[in-house]
């Protein structure tokens, strides 16, 4: 079964400071990635997507994510954080077979302090 | 404008009732899909559409219901059956359901049995 995996559950971090966010996930074929957040009291919102070619994917709000395919990782960077970028933030994997759904991580809740 | 609509945004339920969700969209989507929400799991995939009259389980489909009549609407069903309704549940779509595809969420429900 696929499965996707974030790393750490909760992070806490002061404003400027460098953010990076783990995510790994277990299917070997052909995928899409993603990162979505959620900030306090709002709907879940695409940050940035990988689907083919450069692995250093840009989003929004100065966001940025690097696909390794040999680690099976798609991990979250940003570096410097500010106090509004404080939200919960979660990987999600699609695949062409089996199951055609997004497939979501636990999720990470950064908290970032002024 | 164009979007997902969930309604209502907050439910309450008491045991033993079967309540209904409804999520609307207007973005011409084949698929639509109903995720659950639960602190520190993630979003968890109920079920999910890729056409009209046609729907599939997800991960945690047991005590919940789905029909899909009409391409903008795919309501959920939480029937007593579910043992741990309380959740904040999130509908999507998307254009379709293979690769390079990118789903779009609602606001959410948040269903809170009494």
């Amino acid at each position: 079964a696929q499965s996707v995996s974030q790393h750490n559950h909760h992070v806490i971090l002061s404003e400027a400071a460098s953010l990076e966010l783990g995510c790994n996930y277990s299917y070997g074929g052909t995928v899409n990635l993603f990162w979505y957040v959620q900030y306090p009291g709002q709907h879940l919102q695409l940050l940035l997507k990988y689907f083919s070619g450069d692995p250093l994917v840009k989003g929004i709000k100065g966001f940025e994510a690097e696909f390794i395919k040999s680690k099976f990782s798609f991990n979250l960077r940003k570096p410097s954080v500010q106090w509004s970028d404080t939200a919960e933030y979660f990987c999600a994997v699609n695949r062409n077979t089996g199951r055609r759904a997004l497939t979501f991580g636990s999720g990470t809740r950064l908290q970032v302090q002024p | 404008d164009g979007g997902i609509t969930q309604s209502p945004k907050y439910l309450f339920r008491k045991e033993g009732q079967n309540v209904t969700l409804s999520c609307e969209q207007n973005l011409n989507h084949d698929a639509m899909y109903w995720y659950r929400q639960d602190p520190g799991q993630g979003l968890r995939l109920i079920y999910y559409s890729q056409i009209v009259n046609d729907f599939q389980k997800g991960d945690i489909a047991e005590g919940y219901s789905v029909s899909r009549e009409k391409k903008e609407s795919f309501p959920l069903t939480v029937t007593s059956a579910q043992k741990n309704p309380t959740a904040f549940y999130l509908c999507a779509s998307s254009t379709g359901t293979g690769l390079n595809t990118e789903a779009f969420f609602g606001q959410g429900t948040r269903l809170t049995v009494v």
